[in-house]
């Protein structure tokens, strides 16, 4: 049962464009979201996250947004950069349920010059 | 320079053999993960651990141990009885809180022979 569902395994984008990479999920107890990159054979780094009583989080480039009543979250890169270009997973959690993170299947960025 | 160390960075399984995998952290979290990638699909936990000689089960826990001796170290055994052990290993860490953002280690590819 995939709670987090990233439905979109890849994504390609011109160098200066906005990506928008999506991410559903099913549990409605979820409360704390979080965006992950990765480049191979190495570990994710953090991105940008969100909690439930927000709709929206910013930082620099990356913006995050959060439907509640459709279960659904985005990540904005804007301008997109070839540096960019690294798989992408969403994340959630229930709080205080010691951060066990559900992660979705991934997207793979591709940021074309 | 504070971080998440994991080797070795390849190893090789025979088979009925079992295989530890090391992580240690000097960040001084209290909780440490194991999650397991495999291509196409998200991370899926392992296990975890929130405090020294306590761990929990993940969802994919069978053929595999833990243990927590030390607040920096915690290292994931694969045994015989895991079948399909090829995977990329990731462990991870993290305060327990109110931010449960996690930081990963660069991982372990492990292969069967």
């Amino acid at each position: 049962d995939q709670q987090v569902k990233q439905n979109s395994p890849s994504l390609s984008v011109q160098e200066g464009r906005i990506s928008i990479l999506n991410c559903d999920y099913t549990n409605s107890m979820f409360d704390y979201f979080l965006w992950y990159k990765k480049y191979p054979a190495e570990g994710p780094t953090f991105l940008i996250s969100i909690s439930s009583i927000k709709d929206k989080n910013e930082d620099g480039r990356f913006t995050v947004f959060l439907n509640k009543s459709a279960k659904h979250l985005s990540l904005h890169i804007v301008p997109s950069q070839p540096g960019d270009s690294a798989v992408y997973f969403c994340a959630a959690s229930v709080y205080n349920q010691g951060g066990k993170l559900i992660f979705g299947q991934g997207t793979e960025l591709s940021v074309k010059p | 320079d504070g971080g998440i160390t994991q080797s070795p960075k390849y190893l090789f399984r025979k088979e009925g053999q079992n295989v530890t995998l090391s992580c240690e952290q000097n960040l001084n979290h209290d909780a440490m993960y194991w999650y397991r990638q495999d291509p196409g699909q998200g991370l899926r936990l392992i296990y975890y651990s929130q405090i020294v000689n306590d761990f929990q089960k993940g969802d994919i826990a069978e053929g595999y141990s833990v243990s927590r001796e030390k607040k920096e170290s915690f290292p994931l055994t694969v045994t015989s009885a895991q079948k399909n052990p090829t995977a990329f290993y990731l462990c991870a860490s993290s305060w327990r809180g109110a931010d449960e953002k996690l930081f990963f280690g660069s991982g372990t590819q492990l292969s069967v022979l």
